[in-house]
């Protein structure tokens, strides 16, 4: 079974630039997740998506970020226009919808650099 | 606001002895807690999670300890080099509180095995 895959692995954009990332959750998850990760700080929470809707966007810094996930499969996350710290590394990570807790399962990672 | 907190930025441990590794969190509404272990350009890969009602929960070679008066966890482990050097997150969320997953993590700690 593939874990989460997110691309690209790495992207260095000018500052005012625009730049897509993507997230292919584990199959049949419908939690998605979106964290980013500045300057090897603490892993902090973006958004959750629960199949194709919004469950919480409370992380979000500003609306120059806008994530979606149509038909509730892969999520992208755009950032228009970049500024310089918005620099860092987003991870995506996914889980099951299901009763009780669960673990989420992390992507690798896209290591955004805004120059 | 820092909920989750790790205050050991890092720790050295000889292989074959015990290593400790601590978190505290200030949310009394904190109900599942998990520890993440990551490599550097990799996303975290769980390691073991627990729920408040428990206060201690053991998965292979890894245990993990609830103290929830003191509102503190801590994971236990004998490890080797050098696959376990690594830095290892905290994590905690509230699921009760229906907020799904989403994950409060703290700033990591990066353990050092020295063989």
């Amino acid at each position: 079974e593939a874990g989460v895959t997110q691309f690209p692995s790495h992207s260095v954009i000018e500052k005012g630039q625009t730049v897509t990332l993507r997230c292919d959750p584990i199959s049949g998850h419908d939690n998605l997740y979106w964290y980013r990760r500045v300057m090897g700080k603490e892993i902090k929470f973006l958004l959750h998506f629960v199949k194709e809707s919004k469950q919480d966007e409370s992380g979000m810094p500003n609306n120059r970020f806008l994530a979606e996930r149509t038909g509730g499969t892969y999520s992208t996350l755009k950032v228009q226009p970049a500024e310089l710290e918005d620099s860092g590394v987003y991870f995506c990570a996914s889980s099951q919808v299901r009763q009780g807790m669960t673990e989420a399962f992390f992507g690798q990672g896209t290591r955004l650099t805004v120059v | 606001d820092q909920q989750v907190k790790q205050n050991s930025p890092s720790l050295s441990v000889q292989e074959g002895r015990i290593s400790i590794l601590n978190c505290d969190y200030t949310n009394s509404m904190f109900d599942y807690f998990l520890w993440y272990k990551k490599y550097p350009a990799e996303g975290p890969t769980f390691l073991i999670s627990i729920s408040s009602i428990k206060d201690k929960n053991e998965d292979g070679r890894f245990t993990v300890f609830l103290n929830k008066s003191a509102k503190h966890l801590s994971l236990h482990s004998v490890p080797s080099p050098p696959g376990d050097s690594a830095v290892y997150f905290c994590a905690a969320s509230a699921w009760r509180a229906n907020q799904g997953g989403k994950l409060i993590f703290g700033q990591g700690t990066e353990l050092s095995v020295k063989p």
